[in-house]
């Protein structure tokens, strides 16, 4: 069974950094593209990054983009989400997605409970 | 970036209802096109992938249509457990993978 577990999600200043956490199980992690979907209170999904199955490559949505950082441990079979320079608007629920293909991107089916993250003063 | 749109925000219809939701891609993006279901409080459920194709679980009343910019969601007989917000998602070639902004749906 497909199992993804956040953690890390608190409550941090404006202009702080969090490293979120997704610990994978149930698969061959090293074979799946990995993404970060977040959801602000009450709004739509946004998606927020990805990295590739092998961690040579990464992506980001333009309102995160130089400011955080997905990458991946593959021993650990874990992902992370190093959040620098946060905002308000990066208030929201993160969720970890596994993706459906091997070795390629594309749409996530598997998604963990999420964490929380609150940017707030 | 590609945008994506979808129609109508939200709908209200009675049980045993056809329901359509449309998703708009400001872009040509083939079939590469997702729809989510995500029932108020729950994590998001992929439903249908390569615009047509039921993933595994799926009840058969759902199913997807379209192809280049247009597509659809349909529910053919709507039941009481699909009462969800419906986003859908396009993955083509390099990212991002935005979402639509999504089709709350309840019952009448």
């Amino acid at each position: 069974e497909v199992q993804l577990v956040e953690s890390g999600g608190v409550v941090v200043q404006p202009g702080g950094s969090l490293r979120l956490s997704c610990a994978a199980s149930g698969f061959t992690f090293d074979d799946y593209a990995m993404h970060w979907v977040r959801q602000a209170p009450g709004k739509g999904l946004e998606w927020v990054s990805l990295i590739s199955w092998d961690g040579g490559s990464t992506y980001y949505a333009d309102s995160v983009k130089g400011r955080f950082t997905i990458s991946r441990d593959n021993s650990k079979n874990s992902l992370y989400l190093q959040m620098n320079s946060l905002r308000a608007e990066d208030t929201a629920l993160y969720y970890c997605a596994k993706d459906s293909l091997v070795e390629a991107a594309a749409a996530p089916d598997y998604w963990g409970q999420g964490t929380l993250v609150t940017v707030s003063s | 970036d590609i945008q994506m749109t979808q129609s109508p925000s939200s709908l209200s219809a009675s049980v045993g209802d056809r329901v359509t939701i449309t998703c708009r891609a400001s872009q040509g993006i083939s079939n590469y096109l997702a729809w989510y279901q995500q029932k108020p409080g729950k994590v998001p459920k992929l439903l249908i992938y390569a615009a047509s194709t039921l993933q595994s679980g799926v009840p058969s009343r759902f199913s997807g249509s379209g192809s280049g910019t247009d597509f659809t969601l349909t529910i053919s007989s709507l039941q009481p457990e699909d009462v969800a917000t419906y986003y859908c998602q396009k993955y083509n070639s390099a990212p991002p993978f935005t979402f639509g902004p999504g089709t709350k749906v309840d019952i009448k």
